[in-house]
């Protein structure tokens, strides 16, 4: 599996946008990228998954270069209700998975 | 609403006692994932299995079991419990084995005293 760096904690402002960036140097072919959200005391839950350029959803939208050596969560005009711990997964979407998780990025909404 | 239903909510036990914590899945969902969280500490990842077998496993200590039963619901079986296994345990399920969207359940809050 490879392994993803994120940024400990972030900071931001009601609504702002947010981009969170997980960066995945040992990416394989096969791989995906997934990002997850953990609220306090709650199970995560799948926001948006990805292989290659764009990928937008209700919720977020998830860049992804070229080069797949690193990737970026975007959070449009973000809310309170949006702090959260964010988690940035890469691994085969056809293997047998476990889903490993790292630390995630702490992301605080201020008023 | 997940759709995935861990019992107990809570669970307050003294320090050498087994408890079992219970998981169903998704309807349909074959595949079942446990994790521990303890307190500030990122998710570990225990164990997997799919359509009753194991899968996959993480970080299990050897006090810990689980197993998938025939209607898909799992079970994780916590034994000789030290004060350092109080964690929220959660329960994960998906469609099939891969690394597909998974659902989580609302967790099993463990204290030991």
């Amino acid at each position: 599996l490879a392994k993803t760096t994120q940024p400990i904690s972030m900071d931001s402002y009601e609504g702002q946008e947010v981009n969170i960036t997980c960066s995945h140097n040992n990416i394989a072919t096969n791989d995906y990228i997934t990002w997850y959200q953990q609220f306090p005391s709650q199970g995560p839950r799948f926001i948006i998954q990805g292989y290659k350029t764009k990928v937008t959803n209700e919720v977020a939208s998830l860049f992804i270069p070229a080069d797949r050596k690193s990737s970026t969560l975007s959070l449009p005009r973000v809310s309170l209700s949006d702090t959260a711990v964010y988690y940035c997964l890469v691994g085969e979407k056809r293997s047998q998975g476990n889903l490993i998780f790292g630390k995630g990025t702490k992301l605080s909404v201020k008023p | 609403d997940s759709g995935v239903t861990q019992t107990p909510k809570h669970l307050i036990t003294a320090t050498g006692q087994r408890v079992t914590l219970r998981c169903s899945p998704r309807s349909g969902d074959l595949s079942v994932y446990w994790y521990q969280q303890s307190l500030d500490q990122g998710l570990q990842f225990l164990i997997q299995y799919y359509n009753g077998e194991e899968r996959a496993k993480g970080n299990i200590l050897e006090r810990f079991s689980a197993q998938q039963f025939p209607d898909l619901h799992s079970e994780l079986n916590l034994s000789s419990l030290e004060l350092g296994d109080s964690a929220l345990y959660f329960c994960a399920s998906s469609v099939d084995r891969t690394n597909t969207e998974a659902f989580f359940g609302q967790g099993t809050r463990l204290t030991v005293v």
